[in-house]
């Protein structure tokens, strides 16, 4: 397995332009989790999934951040409008029942 | 709630030095203790958890549950440990709520 996979790595975007950040779990996993590190506020756990159902969305900062995972295999978290603070690294992690979190390697999202 | 407390933003050492990140938690049940690794722009990766009770990379990390912390710790750093450490905190036995992670520390292996 190639691990969590996210797309794109590198993202530089307008202010008010729609971001979609893409994310493919390693197969097997019930869990998909999305994170948001900054310098200031480090990891911050935005929503999980469970089986495809988001479980706790209470992280979402606002109503422009939306998630979606509608299968097993792949899950967006959408941006609209994006906002210069919106610039981060997202994290998308997967875990299964008795396995720790994986983690893919960012989208360096940058909101100009 | 959940909390994890990682009060050193940035350490720095010697090499050969001991190293120790530290952590406190604040759980109302049982929790399991991870400590992740960042590596310069790589992603987070498992270092240990208090369960396995194991040493890797030469790094230990008991928990200690009256004083509610789970320190890192290596007695002779090296300056390929030089990364972000992410102190983390799950609960344990009731199905596998999130990952709640501290601010982590930055540790800075001076040669």
């Amino acid at each position: 397995d190639a691990g969590v996979i996210q797309s794109p790595r590198h993202e530089v975007t307008e202010m008010g332009q729609e971001v979609t950040l893409r994310c493919k779990p390693i197969s097997g996993h019930d869990y998909l989790f999305w994170y948001r590190q900054t310098m200031m506020r480090g990891l911050e756990l935005l929503i999980y999934f469970n089986n495809n159902v988001p479980i706790d969305d209470s992280g979402m900062p606002e109503d422009r951040f939306s998630a979606k995972m509608p299968n097993a295999s792949f899950s967006t978290l959408k941006i609209q409008p994006s906002e210069p603070r919106d610039s981060a690294v997202y994290f998308c992690a997967s875990r299964g029942i008795r396995t720790e979190a994986f983690f893919g390697q960012g989208t360096r999202l940058t909101v100009v | 709630a959940q909390r994890v407390t990682q009060p050193e933003k940035l350490l720095s050492v010697f090499k050969g030095a001991p190293v120790e990140l530290k952590c406190n938690y604040s759980y109302s049940g049982s929790p399991e203790l991870f400590w992740y690794v960042q590596y310069s722009r790589q992603r987070l990766q498992l270092l240990l958890r208090h369960i396995s009770r194991e040493s890797i990379k030469g790094f230990t990390a008991d928990l200690n549950k009256g004083e509610t912390s789970f320190h890192l710790k290596k007695p002779f750093a090296q300056e390929e440990d030089s990364a972000m450490y992410y102190c983390a905190l799950s609960g344990a036995g009731s199905g596998n709520t999130p990952l709640v992670f501290g601010k982590g520390t930055r540790l800075s292996v001076i040669a």
